[in-house]
């Protein structure tokens, strides 16, 4: 069983520009949600998508959109990036939407945008 | 104020016991969580407690719920220098999706 990859680890973008960070989720799980962890913060919810639905989204503009495909794997693009984009993007995978008690993390992408 | 409030550091000696605390705002809340974060890695799911519950152990995790005050804690016995990290705490309402704290940063020293 493979769990959660995130694909790039890093990533250094200008302000203005745009990014695409991606996620495979853990074998058998339909569901992948993301979220922004700035330093010294606990993680924010940013959207979920089950089964290649937008499932629930957080206080973020729409600028943050996403993707998940049939496979259930999941990509976070975000347009026209800002200083305060800056931060460790998670992706949580799980089975079932109402199940994130039983999430399972990447290990992040660090975004630094300058 | 913050849905979820946890203190910033906790410093302890090798060995003894840690008790890291939270708050939480959300009566309706459903699962409170535990989660421990090592340097420049994911999260880990430590445990979890359904709010109809007021204890569960799991091997050196004990996990406190006080629903009246909307108190959780996390007890680890015997730490030891590998549970040094962020641990935090988080709060899942209806929708399931956890709203976290800043995370207590553990030191454990010999």
């Amino acid at each position: 069983e493979t769990g959660v990859t995130q694909s790039p680890t890093h990533l250094i973008k200008t302000r203005g520009q745009q990014v695409t960070l991606r996620c495979s989720s853990q074998s058998g799980h339909n569901t992948v949600s993301w979220y922004q962890q700035a330093l010294g913060q606990g993680p924010q919810f940013i959207f979920q998508y089950y089964r290649e639905e937008e499932n629930g989204r957080g206080n973020f503009p729409p600028r943050f959109s996403g993707l998940q495909f049939p496979n259930y794997s999941s990509e976070l693009n975000v347009n026209a990036l800002e200083l305060d984009d800056s931060a460790l993007y998670l992706c949580a995978s799980s089975l079932g939407q109402g199940s994130s008690y039983e999430q399972y993390f990447g290990p992040g992408t660090r975004l630094t945008v300058t | 104020g913050e849905d979820v409030e946890q203190s910033l550091f906790l410093s302890v000696r090798e060995g003894d016991s840690s008790v890291i605390n939270c708050t939480y705002t959300d009566s309706s809340s459903t699962y409170l969580y535990w989660y421990k974060q090592e340097p420049g890695a994911g999260l880990q799911l430590l445990t979890y407690i359904f709010s109809n519950m007021d204890m569960k152990q799991d091997q050196r995790l004990t996990v406190l719920l006080n629903k009246k005050d909307k108190h959780l804690s996390l007890r680890i016995a015997d730490t030891q220098t590998g549970d040094s990290a962020i641990y935090f705490c988080a709060e899942g309402g209806g929708s399931y999706i956890p709203t976290f704290g800043r995370g207590t940063s553990l030191i454990v020293h010999p």
